[in-house]
């Protein structure tokens, strides 16, 4: 098992929908949850970070995290085809490296 | 642009061959990851340096090393290549030791043939 599992899609959606983007992870050591986004042939690039359980809100994005059932969730609202990208989870872990998630490719349909 | 810099873009080569990419961090950035990114395993962590020193290191194979100069930038040396190491190559850096946010050049696509 993976410590950290997220579907790989694709998840379609239309313009305009509210997406959830969904992983799961294993160590209940984890305290901080990245959440990265790249680009087709583009170096992954930071979209935000939560630390240990609750939300974070930023602009249409809003990442949640649930320590109690190891699940971390980012969800945009009016979604965009600019939005159209991998979404990558990344928990911290005690020796400050990244754990990554396979990714969930994401295509918002105009 | 995320200021990493990373060479070559492309690069094609034989199965047995030697390459070396190299990595340019932010101005300022003292941590350099290398990770690997294939279709079917996603972002591997390879190996971290820290201001010249090794601080991290994940699926490396021993096939692979990697070295932090002193002006900080990093190469990536791949020796005895097999088709499967036909891969993107990022390099990243971060200003700590932990790291933070993660800033990552545009990759290098290595393919074996």
């Amino acid at each position: 098992q993976k410590e950290v599992e997220q579907d790989p899609g694709p998840l379609s959606v239309p313009e305009g929908a509210i997406v959830s983007l969904n992983c799961t992870y294993s160590n209940s050591a984890f305290q901080y949850f990245m959440w990265y986004r790249q680009y087709s042939r583009k170096g992954p690039e930071l979209l935000m970070y939560t630390y240990s359980s609750g939300n974070k809100e930023d602009g249409r994005f809003t990442a949640q995290v649930d320590k109690s059932s190891k699940y971390i969730s980012l969800f945009i609202r009016d979604s965009q085809p600019s939005d159209s990208a991998t979404y990558l989870c990344a928990p911290m872990d005690s020796n400050y490296q990244l754990i990554w998630g396979a990714g969930t490719k994401l295509i918002i349909k105009p | 642009d995320s200021g990493v810099t990373q060479t070559p873009k492309h690069l094609i080569t034989a199965t047995g061959q030697r390459v070396t990419l190299r990595c340019s961090p932010r101005s300022g950035d003292l941590s350099v990851y290398w990770y690997q990114q294939s279709l079917d395993q996603g972002l591997q962590f390879l190996i971290q340096y820290y201001n010249g020193e090794e601080r991290a290191k994940g699926n490396i194979l021993e096939r692979f090393s990697a070295q932090q100069f002193p002006d900080l930038h990093s190469e990536l040396n791949l020796s005895s290549l097999e088709l499967g190491d036909s891969a993107l190559y990022f390099c990243a850096s971060s200003v700590a030791l932990a790291p933070g946010e993660l800033f990552f050049g545009e990759g290098s696509r290595l393919t074996v043939l």
